[in-house]
C-alpha cells in the first residue's frame, strides 16, 4: 500500500528566503508525482507534474525534483513572498488516476 | 478554457438524509476523480469515472456511490448521513491516464452534517 509522508508538517520563513519540501513514498513503482498548493477552505492548483521518467520540472520560481528509486521528490520554492503562504501537497499515482496524497506542508511567509 | 466546476459550493443537511454533488469537468477530459478531505483523515480517493466506467474505487462504505453522464459530467450520492461524512468534497478532472496525466481540481463542495 502507497503511503506518501511530508516533512515538514509547518514551516514558518521570513520573506525573500529559499526553502525546500519534502515528499517521500513507500512505493517506487510510480507513474507520476504531483505537487498541489491549496489555499484555506479552497481546491488544490496544480503547481508542476513530474513523470515516473523524469529528474526534475520547472515553473517560474518552483522547481520539484523526483528520486524514483529512493522514494523521494523535493519542491524547491525560491525567493518566498507572502503570497506563497498556503498548504503544500505531494501527491503520486501508481497507475490510473488514484492520487495518494502527503498529509501536507503548512507554509507561512511573514512580510 | 473553464476549469472544473462543483456544484452546489455549499450544503447543510442532516443526519440520515442523502445529498447528490455534481462535477463538471475540463472539457474534452474523460475521467472524473472523487476525493474527500477532512481535518483528520487529509485527502482520501472515493472513486474514479472514464468514459461513463467506475476504474478504481476506495474504501468507503457503499453508502457513497457515484457515476458519469455520456457528457463526462460526474454526480456522487451519499445516502443515510452520518456526521462524519462532513467535509470538503472535491473532484478531479484530466484527459486520460499515464504518466502524462495531469489532475486538475475544481473549487470543492464543503458538506455539513447536523
Amino acid at each position: 500500500k502507497q503511503e506518501v509522508t511530508q516533512i515538514p508538517a509547518a514551516l514558518s520563513v521570513p520573506e525573500g528566503e529559499n526553502l525546500v519540501l519534502n515528499c517521500s513514498f513507500t512505493d517506487s513503482a510510480i507513474y507520476n508525482l504531483q505537487w498541489f498548493r491549496q489555499d484555506p477552505g479552497k481546491g488544490l492548483t496544480s503547481l508542476l507534474l513530474i513523470q515516473s521518467s523524469q529528474r526534475e520540472q520547472t515553473s517560474g520560481r518552483l522547481n520539484a525534483s523526483l528520486d524514483k528509486s529512493s522514494g523521494r521528490s523535493t519542491l524547491y520554492i525560491a525567493a518566498s513572498q507572502p503570497g506563497d503562504s498556503a498548504t503544500y501537497l505531494c501527491a503520486v499515482t501508481n497507475g490510473g488516476n488514484k492520487l495518494v496524497f502527503g498529509a501536507g506542508t503548512i507554509l507561512r511567509v511573514k512580510s | 478554457k473553464a476549469g472544473v466546476t462543483q456544484t452546489p459550493r455549499y450544503l447543510i443537511k442532516t443526519r440520515g438524509q442523502q445529498v447528490t454533488l455534481s462535477c463538471s469537468p475540463i472539457s474534452g477530459h474523460r475521467s472524473v476523480s472523487w476525493y474527500q478531505q477532512t481535518p483528520g483523515q487529509g485527502l482520501q480517493f472515493l472513486f474514479e469515472y472514464f468514459s461513463e466506467t467506475q476504474r478504481n474505487k476506495g474504501n468507503f462504505p457503499g453508502r457513497f456511490s457515484g457515476r458519469q453522464f455520456s457528457n463526462s459530467r460526474s454526480e456522487m450520492n451519499v445516502s443515510t448521513l452520518e456526521l462524519g461524512d462532513s467535509a470538503l468534497y472535491l473532484c478531479a478532472s484530466s484527459f486520460g491516464t499515464g504518466s502524462y496525466n495531469e489532475q486538475f481540481f475544481g473549487p470543492g463542495t464543503r458538506l455539513t452534517v447536523l
